[in-house]
């Protein structure tokens, strides 16, 4: 299986901020790289497929790039509403996996 | 716009089987285009994935749950199934469904809202 290691697992920020969230897979998958946000009692949203482009309706203030093994989730300028879980998970290979989440909580 | 429901007992008792429905609305479940999927989430922890199934009657299974698994679909009533055998206290978690776009880089773009499923006497 493909392990995917995110970092942090958790962080503090205020609105406004600058936030990085960044994902390893433990072999190469090219740029089969999703990153889901995950609101309490709610069920993952995907933000953005292919490591880097932007699923419909989600704002652009978020973004992501990289390719190989290592993938960076940013959001550029954070809002109330992104307080939230974020995990990342490869799609190159079965059994899919996920990361473990990054929690970005307020400040 | 497609849309996702899962339904099935809130309960079941240990060494019982897990069941579970997904009904897909806004989308056909033969469509080739996707597969069709299931992940959970134990309380306050991760992501799972379980498995899925294609259209053409294929599956693919995680293989930590592979032997306790079984994914099948109802074509004629649009849904797919779940159904994990031999539960433990291990086995509760909210569990989704969800779809996989194969034209694109296989992400889960729909999901349903999750049901908690928790495995008690």
């Amino acid at each position: 299986d493909i392990q995917m290691t995110q970092s942090p697992s958790s962080l503090s920020a205020s609105v406004g901020d600058r936030v990085t969230i960044t994902c390893r897979a433990s072999q190469s998958i090219s740029s089969y790289l999703n990153w889901y946000q995950q609101k309490p009692g709610k069920a993952p949203n995907l933000l953005i497929y292919a490591a880097s482009s932007l699923q419909s309706g989600v704002p652009s203030r978020f973004s992501g790039s990289g390719s190989r093994t290592d993938f960076t989730l940013t959001i550029s300028s954070l809002q109330p509403e992104d307080f939230a879980t974020y995990y990342c998970q490869q799609s190159y290979s079965t059994p899919r996996t996920f990361g473990q989440g990054t929690k970005v909580e307020i400040k | 716009q497609v849309q996702l429901q899962e339904s099935g007992p809130g309960l079941v008792k240990p060494s019982q089987t897990l069941s579970l429905t997904c009904t897909v609305s806004g989308g056909s479940i033969s469509s080739g285009d996707y597969y069709w999927s299931w992940i959970r989430q134990p309380p306050g922890k991760g992501l799972e994935w379980i498995g899925y199934f294609y259209y053409s009657g294929s599956t693919y299974y995680n293989p930590s749950l592979k032997s306790r698994v079984t994914i099948s679909v109802d074509t004629s009533k649009n849904q797919f199934s779940l159904k994990l055998s031999s539960v433990t206290a291990a086995d509760t978690a909210v569990y989704y469904c969800a779809r996989e776009c194969l034209h694109s880089r296989w992400e889960l773009d729909y999901w349903g809202q999750g049901t908690l499923v928790t495995v008690s006497s």
